[in-house]
């Protein structure tokens, strides 16, 4: 089973900042990466897929990059509706695995 | 529009037998991978098992492999999660995913998730 580590676990910022958050493979994915976003109470949403791509309707803000090990996943300028749960989730192999998530709590 | 509609929360005893669904609508039921992916209280994502409706080839992730059983019924394009027996762990959020196109499906739709307790 191929295990996602995302750092960091939590990330304080504050409304017009730039994040980064970091997603690691365990083994090679090529570009077998997705990212997610979760609200409370909401399921998650797909944001970016293939480590770059933006899904639909998601703004230009965010962007994927990364292949092989290493992933990010950056947010221009962030929002107040940008606080969230962010997951990494990879699709090279099965069992799909989904890191532990990185919370963007408000500064 | 793509659609996943998941069946309503269930508060069930420990030993006692559930079956969850989730209705597809806006596309090819048949030709799209499905899967359920678990969320327990303030844990992470788990992906439980996956099938590929025209064919019913299934995937299951081995941790949960014996404990549950996927599958469709493509006549009412719905998918369904089951178990025999539950227990108290099973107690989570569970939500439905449909597979993208392409050889190495990835998640990009989810219905809203059903809430299972599982408590005496």
């Amino acid at each position: 089973e191929i295990v996602m580590t995302q750092s960091p676990a939590t990330l304080s910022v504050s409304p017009g900042e730039r994040v980064t958050l970091s997603c690691r493979a365990s083994q090679s994915l090529h570009t077998n990466l997705a990212w997610f976003q979760q609200k409370p109470g909401q399921a998650p949403r797909l944001l970016i897929s293939g480590a770059s791509t933006r899904a639909t309707d998601i703004p230009a803000r965010f962007s994927g990059s990364g292949s092989g090990t290493e992933f990010t996943l950056s947010i221009s300028s962030l929002q107040s509706e940008d606080f969230a749960v962010y997951y990494c989730q990879q699709y090279k192999n099965w069992p799909r695995t989904f890191g532990r998530g990185t919370k963007l709590e408000l500064k | 529009e793509v659609h996943l509609e998941q069946s309503g929360p269930e508060v069930i005893q420990p030993g006692e037998s559930l079956k969850i669904s989730c209705k597809a609508s806006g596309y090819n039921f048949e030709t799209y991978w499905i899967a359920w992916v678990r969320q327990m209280p303030e844990k992470g994502l788990e992906c439980m098992a996956m099938i590929y409706p025209l064919d019913s080839d299934v995937k299951y992730n081995p941790s949960f492999q014996g404990n549950v059983t996927i599958s469709v019924d493509k006549s009412t394009t719905t998918a369904f999660l089951q178990w025999s027996s539950l227990k108290a762990s099973d107690s989570a959020m569970y939500y439905c995913v449909r597979g993208s196109v392409g050889p190495s499906p990835f998640f990009d739709y989810w219905g809203q998730g059903t809430l299972v307790t599982v408590s005496s």
